[in-house]
């Protein structure tokens, strides 16, 4: 079965500062992998999302991500956060020949002014 | 111009109601799901539905009933609420697409907060 492992539970950072958030998934066959954001009390939005092609995936709000093949990981990054970016943040697999969503179970990230 | 719209946003209710939730989606897509997010914030699927046909029915309780009368709408159903229930419901859809017919991405609606008491 799919699962998709968050590694960080919370993280708190002060604005400025660099982010990035680990995601590793289990699935031995060809993935698509997103994250998504959830600012409080709003829905889900995409950040960004890979299929295929060039590994590093630029996203919106300037997050970008890495698919590393070899470590089933499909970390985020951000060089320099804002405290607009408090929020959950969500990585989510689907195999590809399949239609829901596995989820993590989410980072908070916590942007201090 | 809701992409997908759920209602209501918010739901109380006592233990041992009937109560829906409703979803539309003006997408076009022909691809709708119902999610959960628990207190602690874990989104897990229930259900999906493609082309009114179900697609997808994860373990969950038959109390849960969803409803599609077309592609458009995704109506849940729940029958004798209980406290375990009350979460957040997120409605989603997406477009099976492309040669290799995989999935886009999905668009996620407000969410409906349920709360039993």
């Amino acid at each position: 079965a799919q699962s998709v492992s968050q590694h960080n539970h919370h993280v708190i950072l002060s604005e400025a500062a660099s982010l990035e958030l680990g995601c590793n998934y289990s699935y031995g066959g060809t993935v698509n992998l997103f994250w998504y954001v959830q600012y409080p009390g709003q829905h889900l939005q995409l950040l960004l999302k890979y299929f295929s092609g060039d590994p590093l995936v630029k996203g919106i709000k300037g997050f970008e991500a890495e698919f590393i093949k070899s470590k089933f990981s499909f970390n985020l990054r951000k060089p320099s956060v804002q405290w607009s970016d408090t929020a959950e943040y969500f990585c989510a697999v689907r195999g590809q020949a399949g239609t829901a969503l596995i989820f993590g179970k989410g980072t908070t990230l916590s942007v201090s002014s | 111009d809701t992409a997908v719209s759920q209602t209501p946003k918010y739901l109380v209710t006592q233990m041992g109601n009937d109560k829906s939730i409703k979803c539309e989606q003006n997408l076009g897509h022909d691809t709708m799901y119902w999610y959960k997010q628990d207190s602690k914030k874990f989104l897990k699927i229930m259900f999906s539905y493609n082309n009114k046909e179900l697609i997808i029915n994860e373990t969950v309780p038959n109390r849960f009933s969803p409803k599609s009368p077309d592609k458009a709408h995704l109506n849940l159903h729940i029958n004798s609420l209980e406290l375990g229930d009350s979460a957040v419901y997120f409605c989603a859809s997406s477009q099976l697409t492309g040669v290799g017919r995989t999935y886009n991405e999905q668009f996620f609606g407000p969410g409906t907060r349920l709360t039993v008491l």
